[in-house]
């Protein structure tokens, strides 16, 4: 399976504090990306680093790539209740050819308790 | 309107019932997708059309028959389906199939099949 892996697998913390979470995927990539899911239903797309792209920032999110190490983390700064979620990165791997296929990492549960 | 629609939100059938999944889009998006997503697991493709036509097929089993009959609507038609295949689908869409370009996702339609 290409599918990448995400740790930790559920992540809980309290209003305020910071939350990271990490992202390891298999094969070569045109670029990664985060997206938040609530409740089991429709993912929003939160940000995405393309693969000669090292750190990325959008309001309280800071992403980081290390293609060497086929990894990513997202950091969410100042945590809030409302950011409680599952948290997936995705990869659009290099085919070398136009494709805009995503390959979803396990995934995060993250809860922040107010 | 940046908004995929799914329709019905929930739909319970049979296993020899047939039964349709709707997605429109009103965003001038190129490309549409179909993904399937166990309880707990994260989201898989299943089909990818671009330029309303199948441009990837994820080895889906024959019981799921995707349609897309202009560039703003999608269908996933069931027949004899599986208990195994209850699960949470997902449609999105994106302005085309460069590898670069950001997913958008509906709500999703909850599907059971006793």
């Amino acid at each position: 399976s290409q599918q990448g892996e995400e740790d930790p697998q559920a992540l809980s913390i309290q209003e305020g504090e910071n939350a990271t979470m990490n992202c390891s995927y298999k094969t070569s990539i045109n670029n990664l990306q985060w997206y938040r899911q609530n409740s089991g239903r429709g993912l929003v797309h939160l940000i995405l680093i393309r693969s000669n792209e090292r750190e990325k920032h959008s309001g309280r999110l800071r992403v980081t790539l290390d293609t060497s190490k086929k990894s990513s983390s997202l950091l969410i700064t100042a945590s809030r209740a409302a950011d409680t979620a599952s948290y997936f990165c995705a990869t659009v791997p290099y085919y070398g050819g136009a494709t805009n296929k995503l390959i979803f990492g396990t995934g995060t549960l993250l809860a922040v308790q107010p | 309107d940046t908004e995929v629609t799914q329709t019905p939100k929930h739909l319970v059938m049979g296993m020899t019932n047939k039964k349709s999944l709707k997605c429109e889009q009103h965003m001038g998006h190129r490309a549409m997708y179909w993904y399937k997503q166990k309880a707990k697991k994260p989201p898989e493709l299943m089909f990818v059309y671009s330029y309303e036509k199948l441009s990837i097929n994820e080895s889906v089993p024959s019981r799921f028959s995707p349609e897309c009959p202009n560039s703003s609507l999608l269908n996933l038609h069931l027949h004899a389906l599986q208990p195994e295949d209850s699960a949470l689908y997902l449609c999105a869409s994106s302005p085309g199939l460069a590898g670069r370009e950001t997913q958008y996702f509906g709500p999703g339609t909850r599907l059971l099949v006793l």
